[in-house]
């Protein structure tokens, strides 16, 4: 079974300190996503890549940067946590290509900012 | 972009019965149309998908339904059991592309 893995699993910050979310993926899958979610919104989509050194942005990527130094990891770095950036995160790798599109979760990070 | 809506936010059965959650997307060119199980506290797993070239595939109690022509797709739980209590998200994308746009989850009760 494909693993990805998030630390921490709960975090709390301080408004306008730096929070680092990390996620490792032992799938050599090329892509990885970060998806928040909130009650009244299911998960919406922050950053992805499609490999090693590549970062694209999703739907809601203000208040957020990404990192993918390897094909393993993928950090969702935020450098001014807002109250507002309080939620579950999820992050997720996949295959490319047809018939290889299925999505493996890791466990989530509760993040709360105060 | 695609906007995926899905229909029921909650959703309860009796231990036995059939659960139906609807989604509409808006997008002709998705094409490809996973769903996945969220149980408490933990993260999503897939549990069924269905392609643009068939309108209904089965996976033992689960039924995937989709209809092209309105823009919208269903999962079927037969017999359900209080196991398949948990949230259910539908979501799609262009087959071949990466970017997922999911509905905002369905939480079912299976009511023993």
């Amino acid at each position: 079974e494909a693993a990805v893995t998030q630390s921490p699993r709960n975090k709390v910050a301080v408004t306008g300190g730096k929070v680092t979310l990390s996620c490792n993926q032992t799938n050599n899958h090329n892509n990885m996503y970060w998806y928040r979610q909130d009650t009244g919104h299911g998960l919406r989509l922050i950053h992805y890549s499609y490999g090693a050194g590549s970062t694209e942005k999703g739907d809601i990527p203000d208040g957020y940067k990404a990192s993918r130094p390897s094909q393993e990891n993928f950090s969702l770095i935020l450098e001014l946590a807002t109250p507002s950036q309080t939620s579950v995160y999820f992050c997720a790798s996949g295959g490319v290509g047809f018939s290889n599109e299925r999505l493996f979760f890791g466990h989530g990070t509760k993040l709360s900012v105060l | 972009g695609e906007k995926v809506e899905q229909h029921e936010s909650t959703l309860s059965v009796r231990e036995g019965d059939s659960a139906v959650i609807n989604c509409t997307y808006t997008d002709t060119a998705s094409s490809y149309f996973p769903w996945y199980k969220q149980e408490a506290g933990k993260g999503l797993h897939f549990v069924i998908d269905i392609r643009s070239n068939v309108d209904r595939k089965q996976s033992q109690r689960l039924i995937v339904l989709l209809d092209k022509k309105a823009k919208r797709f269903s999962l079927h739980i037969t017999a359900t059991q209080p196991e398949d209590s948990a949230i259910y998200f539908c979501a799609a994308s262009v087959a071949g592309y990466q970017n997922f746009y999911f509905g905002k989850g369905t939480s079912l009760t299976v009511i023993p």
